[in-house]
C-alpha cells in the first residue's frame, strides 16, 4: 500500500532561517503529491502541488520538486517567518478511491 | 466562493450516546471524504462518496461508523454507540472529481466522548 514519511517535530529554527522538512514516499504507480499546512485553531489548507516527476510547486515562498528517482518530496523555504509557525503534512493520492494518505506531520516552531 | 464547511465545530457526547456530524463539500465537487484525525497524528481516511454513491467504505473503524450523501451534496457521517477511542478530529474535504486532484478540507469537527 502507499505511505508517506516525514521528518518528526518539532523543528524549532529561528526567523529567518532556512527550512528544510524531509518527505520520502512508496506508491504504485505515479501519484501525486501535496503539502498541507494547518495554522493552529484551523483547519487543513493547501500549500503546493506537484502532479508528475521534476514538477516544482511553490507558494508563499515555499518549494517541493517531485523526485521520482529518490521518491521524495522535500519542503523547503529561504527565510521562514514566526507567521510559518504550523504543522505541515506531505500527502499523496493515487487516484483511487482511498483519498489522500498523509504522513504524521511535523510541527514548525519559529522563534523571533 | 466558500469553502468547505462542518458543523458543529465541537461536540461532547457521553459513552454511548449517537452523534451526526455535517458537511457541506464546495458547490459542484463530486468527490467528497471523510477522514479521522487523531492527536498528533495525520488525517486517515474513512470514507469517498462519488456524488452519492459511496464508493469505499474501508477506513471505517467499525459499524458503528455510518456515512450518506443522499442527494449528492451535504453528507453525514454517523457514530452510534460513541466509544472513547472515537475521540478526534472528523474531517470533510471535497474535490472536483475523483482522480489524482487536490482535496479542500473544512475546519474539523472535534469529537469528544467522556
Amino acid at each position: 500500500g502507499n505511505s508517506v514519511t516525514q521528518m518528526e517535530g518539532p523543528v524549532t529554527l529561528s526567523e529567518e532561517a532556512f527550512l528544510t522538512i524531509n518527505c520520502t514516499y512508496t506508491a504504485t504507480g505515479y501519484p501525486s503529491l501535496f503539502w498541507y499546512v494547518q495554522y493552529p485553531g484551523e483547519g487543513l489548507q493547501l500549500l503546493l502541488k506537484a502532479t508528475k516527476a521534476d514538477d516544482k510547486g511553490s507558494n508563499k515562498g515555499f518549494e517541493a520538486t517531485y523526485r521520482k528517482e529518490t521518491t521524495s518530496f522535500h519542503l523547503e523555504k529561504g527565510s521562514v517567518q514566526v507567521s510559518d509557525s504550523a504543522v505541515y503534512f506531505c500527502a499523496l493520492s493515487d487516484g483511487g478511491a482511498d483519498g489522500l494518505t498523509f504522513g504524521k506531520g511535523t510541527h514548525l516552531i519559529i522563534q523571533p | 466562493g466558500a469553502g468547505v464547511s462542518q458543523s458543529p465545530r465541537y461536540k461532547v457526547a457521553k459513552r454511548g450516546q449517537d452523534v451526526a456530524l455535517r458537511c457541506d463539500p464546495i458547490s459542484g465537487h463530486v468527490s467528497l471524504f471523510w477522514y479521522q484525525q487523531a492527536l498528533g497524528q495525520g488525517p486517515e481516511f474513512l470514507t469517498y462518496f462519488q456524488n452519492e454513491a459511496q464508493l469505499d467504505k474501508s477506513g471505517l473503524p467499525s459499524d458503528r461508523f455510518f456515512a450518506e450523501r443522499p442527494e449528492g451534496s451535504v453528507s453525514t457521517l454517523k457514530i452510534q454507540r460513541t466509544q472513547q477511542e472515537d475521540s478526534a478530529v472528523y474531517l470533510c474535504a471535497s474535490s472536483i472529481r475523483q482522480g489524482r486532484y487536490e482535496q479542500y478540507f473544512g475546519p474539523g469537527t472535534r469529537l469528544t466522548v467522556t
